[in-house]
């Protein structure tokens, strides 16, 4: 089973901002949030992570919950080229790999 | 730069044959993993490896082996290929495996067994 919740999907109208939420209760102290998307016939690409301080770079912020059970995606102009599935997960690494639910796929409206 | 390279792109197999997928990536990292993914569904991890000659079992490794002779390389052997491995392939890599990695993935091997 997959150890975060996500929307299926979500929608937003291009250049405003997005939030993509996710929820992840059982993640332990030592866990990573790490977001990644998915381009149609791509492989993965990573975007952020995090442990437990809010992060920014160029692509996106992701703004972590004060008990860590819960995240938040922010792209901040979304545009037609960050259509995808957008995943979240947390890992602790090595054997766990990255555990990949279902993800958001990101619909955006010209 | 390449990252992660893998090849073939596209590959079709009957039943019952045997193929290699391969992978190679250039950043010298240490962690490299497999990953199927079905029609509609997230990534699944198959077998990893933490470095040369280390392999271990991912969360689907039935039907697949996998070998790390060198730091560069990881391919991923299906030694009788059945329809339920019918799936697009994955190869990732990072910089070792800790959960603060960044994870590198290749663009995908199309595989279809008829």
């Amino acid at each position: 089973d997959a150890k975060t919740t996500q929307p299926n999907s979500m929608e937003s109208n291009e250049e405003e901002p997005v939030h993509l939420p996710c929820n992840h209760s059982t993640i332990s102290g030592t866990d990573y949030i790490h977001w990644y998307r998915q381009l149609p016939s791509q492989g993965p690409e990573y975007v952020i992570h995090g442990l437990t301080s809010n992060v920014n770079n160029r692509m996106a912020s992701l703004a972590i919950a004060e008990d860590r059970k819960s995240s938040t995606l922010i792209l901040h102009r979304a545009t037609l080229r960050d259509a995808a599935v957008y995943y979240c997960i947390h890992s602790g690494g090595g054997a766990d790999g990255l555990t990949f639910g279902k993800g958001t796929h990101l619909i955006i409206q010209p | 730069n390449a990252g992660v390279t893998q090849t073939p792109k596209f590959q079709v197999l009957k039943t019952g044959q045997s193929m290699t997928l391969q992978c190679a990536q250039d950043m010298n990292h240490e962690y490299m993993s497999w990953y199927r993914q079905d029609p509609g569904m997230g990534l699944r991890l198959i077998h990893y490896s933490v470095g040369a000659g280390i392999t271990d079992q991912g969360e689907v490794p039935n039907g697949y082996n996998v070998s790390r002779s060198t730091t560069e390389d990881f391919p991923l052997r299906l030694l009788s290929a059945a329809p339920s491995q019918t799936s697009v392939y994955f190869c990732a890599s990072s910089y070792t495996g800790a959960s603060g990695n960044t994870i590198y993935f290749g663009e995908g091997s199309w595989l279809t067994v008829v």
